[in-house]
């Protein structure tokens, strides 16, 4: 357990709303990401944060923002949510050397 | 553009089988091979980091060869079992940025 939460875990919006997801961490590590899960393209990278303020974006970034004011946090907004973001959006930490990654329990986002 | 292909793309084995499972990734600025598994519903847990040429890990039934020359890694299982059913998936980090190259998994389905 890397101390990774996700809120909320299911969420359920309309077509054109923003939302906002939250990842935490309780051990102060400097990389976070946020992931989500595609059918046949198993995890694929939105955006990663390298320290406070400090972001960059992943290889589906379009259509997704972060914030990261503070270490334990690392927020994903969609700005205005369209059906094909709906999947399961995990966030993730670095903890060490060697680039291994923790998740978290995932958000599972459906939009209607 | 730097690729990882993981195959088969999955695989279906009996029950006390063993098996094993492919990851192809560029042999140029190697630094590490991760090895994950991710069961349905849950959160993908690390298996396996892996970084010097003939490296050979292992954990219970499960183990894995990497060979950076030609660019490949192998996991195999040895004596299924039903909890082994999960996507496999394999991630490369091979130079100086933040992320690492995911391939698009193996899933494995034992048949009791």
């Amino acid at each position: 357990d890397a101390g990774i939460t996700q809120s909320p875990r299911h969420k359920v919006t309309e077509t054109g709303t923003p939302v906002t997801l939250r990842c935490h961490q309780t051990e102060n590590h400097r990389y976070m990401y946020w992931y989500r899960q595609d059918p046949g393209h198993g995890l694929r990278l939105i955006h990663y944060s390298y320290g406070v303020k400090d972001t960059d974006k992943g290889e589906v970034s379009d259509g997704y923002s972060v914030s990261r004011s503070k270490t334990e946090d690392f927020l994903l907004t969609l700005e205005s949510a369209t059906s094909s973001q709906t999947s399961v959006y995990f966030c993730a930490i670095r903890r060490d050397s060697y680039y291994e990654q923790y998740f978290g329990p995932g958000t599972r986002l459906t939009v209607t | 553009i730097l690729n990882v292909e993981q195959s088969p793309q999955s695989l279906h084995v009996q029950e006390g089988d063993s098996t094993n499972f492919t990851c192809s990734f560029p042999s140029s600025n190697f630094y590490a091979l991760h090895w994950y598994r991710w069961e349905t519903a849950k959160s993908p847990e690390a298996l396996f980091v892996m970084t010097l040429n003939g490296d050979e890990k292992k954990k219970g039934r499960i183990s894995a060869t990497l060979n950076t020359k030609e660019g490949y890694s192998y996991l195999y299982i040895k004596g299924s079992q039903p909890e082994d059913s999960a996507t496999y998936l394999c991630a490369y980090w091979g130079d100086s940025n933040y992320q690492l190259i995911w391939g698009a998994g193996t899933k494995l389905i034992i048949k009791p």
